[in-house]
């Protein structure tokens, strides 16, 4: 069955400081993998995806991700974040049957 | 882009009663739907996928006559919690999808069953 694993649950930075998110997910076949943030208050919002070809996605508001087939990981990255990327951000996979599977989410704090 | 509505965006019932919660997507036709559950701090559980036209696919562990799906047209599938618990209370949010590709979230429903 499929399973989708953040590694952080809570990550707390300053602004201007660098982030990255791990997940790592687990299924045999082709996967779509996306990259979600809700912040507070608000509905999901799509940040990136990853259909086909270029492993590193580039999203919105300067978010990317690299997809590592062999290793099962798809981590979310930004060079510099803002106290606004204050959020809860959800790594999901969607296999052959069309779910999106999510993981437990990750609620990043940035510190003004 | 695509936007899909809820709705009610809150309602509270009292336990034993049954709640309605549509879900519309208003600028796109929605082959599939689905119905997420969300539990403070935690991440979404899918609950069922339903298509239009047919019966929804539950989720293992999810009751299927207490969340009553039905999608009968492109553009709108409802949840019905019947018979409602305080355990029920929960924050539910629906996305749709055209084909295989990208879902689009609703903004959620909250529901408290008092």
């Amino acid at each position: 069955a499929q399973s989708v694993s953040q590694h952080n649950h809570h990550v707390i930075l300053s602004e201007a400081a660098s982030l990255e998110l791990g997940c790592n997910y687990s299924y045999g076949g082709t996967v779509n993998l996306f990259w979600y943030v809700q912040y507070p208050g608000q509905h999901l919002q799509l940040l990136l995806k990853y259909f086909s070809g270029d492993p590193l996605v580039k999203g919105i508001k300067g978010f990317e991700a690299e997809f590592i087939k062999s290793k099962f990981s798809f981590n979310l990255r930004k060079p510099s974040v803002q106290w606004s990327d204050t959020a809860e951000y959800f790594c999901a996979v969607r296999g052959n049957t069309g779910k999106l599977i999510f993981g437990q989410g990750t609620t990043l704090q940035v510190k003004p | 882009g695509a936007v899909v509505s809820q709705h009610p965006s809150w309602v509270i019932c009292k336990s034993g009663t049954s709640v309605k919660i549509e879900c519309r997507s208003l600028d796109f036709q929605a082959t599939t739907m689905f119905w997420y559950r969300q539990f403070p701090k935690q991440s979404l559980m899918l609950m069922a996928t339903s298509n239009e036209g047919s019966k929804a696919t539950y989720e293992q562990g999810v009751e299927k006559d207490k969340f009553l799906i039905n999608h009968a047209s492109l553009t709108l599938s409802t949840l019905t919690v019947t018979s409602a618990h305080p355990e029920d209370s929960s924050f539910y949010i629906c996305s749709a999808g055209q084909g295989t590709f990208e879902q689009y979230f609703g903004p959620g429903t909250r529901l408290t069953v008092t």
